[in-house]
């Protein structure tokens, strides 16, 4: 099994509201990474985690918040977010922390804030 | 600070033909490199990497790329393109040592006409 699970795949959100999304994966890697990408853009990274701790934070705003509750499971919790921040946000998870490991992507979710 | 361009946003083929991607990048050391493919509104999926050795790389869908010191290049190549082969492609670029960044070209979108 090489797949990486994310929900929802769609979600459309205020302003005011509070969301989350969620990465799953069953692969025993142990270390995932949120991601985010614009349209018709790369993918820019947002967060780090390795062995469940956060590794990287690449100076994102607190209004997204990254939580790792187990080896399995990455959590995105979205608060008070702006227009701009409609994207597709994509999980990934390698086997250890290093670059010579393969990322395996999530579809990603598709956020629209209204 | 490494860097990957993508000279050509948008490449057209005709399905059968053969295919080149550019990819030129900027890094003071041996760097590692990567070919993602990105379908419409899914994730990323890793074609090939390249960390040493054989300069020319074999990857998964028949595509094949070749590590170029001396021009700074990792062109990705397949001899004959399938309409399924239409996507996103994204070069990417990685540290030898330290974190787990990758980063990402602007990508080239590769449209298949029959």
């Amino acid at each position: 099994d090489t797949e990486v699970t994310q929900t929802p795949k769609h979600l459309v959100m205020g302003m005011t509201n509070k969301k989350s999304l969620k990465c799953e994966q069953h692969m025993g890697h142990r270390a995932m990474y949120w991601y985010k990408q614009k349209a018709k853009k790369p993918p820019e990274l947002m967060f780090v985690y390795s062995y469940e701790k956060l590794s990287i934070n690449e100076s994102v705003p607190s209004r997204f918040s990254p939580e790792c509750p187990n080896s399995s499971l990455l959590n995105l919790h979205l608060h008070a977010l702006q227009p701009e921040d409609s994207a597709l946000y994509l999980c990934a998870s390698t086997r250890t922390s290093g670059l010579t490991d393969t990322q395996y992507f999530g579809p990603g979710t598709r956020l629209t804030v209204l | 600070a490494q860097s990957v361009t993508q000279p050509d946003i948008h490449i057209t083929v005709s399905e059968g033909a053969s295919l080149e991607l550019r990819c030129n990048y900027s890094y003071g050391a041996t760097p590692y490199l990567f070919w993602y493919v990105q379908s419409p509104g899914q994730g990323l999926q890793l074609l090939l990497k390249y960390f040493s050795g054989d300069t020319l790389v074999q990857g998964i869908k028949g595509f094949e790329a070749e590590f170029k010191r001396s021009q700074s290049s990792f062109n990705l190549r397949k001899p004959s393109v399938h309409w399924s082969d239409a996507a996103e492609y994204f070069c990417a670029v990685g540290p030898f040592f330290g974190n787990e960044k990758l980063t990402f070209g602007t990508g080239t979108r590769l449209t298949i006409i029959p």
